[in-house]
């Protein structure tokens, strides 16, 4: 089974603390990306990476870093996290829109800053 | 700029009945559509996915078209019941070099026992 394992599911952390969100996939996936999701607002998209060390902006990068050293492992980073941060995060991979594959999901990282 | 569109955003239904949940989108230039279940509080899984040269597919209970043309897609679900509870979203994979994919908002789905 295609396996998307963010590190953590919840956290609360102080306004202004630098926060590192993981998330590893095992299927060898050229794509991954990290959503928010919000009430009333859908997922919305941060940052997705094409392939190792690549960064594309989503719709809402700002407040928002990412790294990708390896191919399996996607992180977001929050730079100084402020209290409209806390959401729930998904991280997910696929393969290339060629190959046509579906997208798949972690189980999502609720962040709480307080 | 493609738009994904959900409606209702909630629907509850009794248990037994078949039902239709909704997606329709802008551009019909798509390479595949996908429809996945939340959970409350958990991560999003794939239900189905229709390829753009596909007109529909089936998994169990659940059954998916595409009309491209006309920019809709339907989830049909056979036979409800209280299990199927949860959040239905609909999302595109454009038809171009982008890979992002758009989503829509999503029906929350309520079966009554």
């Amino acid at each position: 089974d295609v396996k998307v394992t963010q590190s953590s599911r919840y956290l609360v952390k102080r306004t202004g603390e630098k926060v590192f969100l993981e998330c590893v996939q095992d299927m060898d996936h050229e794509n991954m990306f990290w959503y928010r999701q919000d009430p009333g607002l859908g997922l919305r998209l941060i940052y997705f990476s094409y392939d190792v060390k690549m960064k594309e902006k989503g719709d809402i990068p700002e407040g928002y870093s990412v790294s990708r050293e390896k191919k399996e492992r996607f992180s977001l980073i929050l730079e100084s996290a402020s209290t409209n941060q806390t959401s729930m995060y998904l991280c997910a991979s696929s393969e290339t829109a060629v190959s046509g594959n579906t997208i798949y999901f972690g189980e999502g990282s609720w962040l709480t800053v307080v | 700029k493609q738009e994904v569109t959900q409606i209702p955003a909630a629907l509850s239904v009794p248990e037994g009945e078949n039902l239709v949940l909704n997606c329709s989108f802008t551009d019909s230039a798509i390479y595949n559509l996908q429809w996945f279940r939340q959970d409350p509080g958990k991560g999003l899984t794939s239900l189905l996915l229709i390829q753009s040269s596909q007109r529909e597919q089936t998994s169990g209970r659940l059954n998916a078209s595409l009309d491209k043309s006309s920019g809709r897609s339907t989830l049909y679900i056979a036979a409800s019941q209280p299990g199927d509870s949860a959040t239905y979203l609909c999302a595109v994979r454009p038809g171009n070099r982008d890979d992002k994919i758009i989503f829509g908002k999503g029906t929350r789905l309520h079966i009554l026992p």
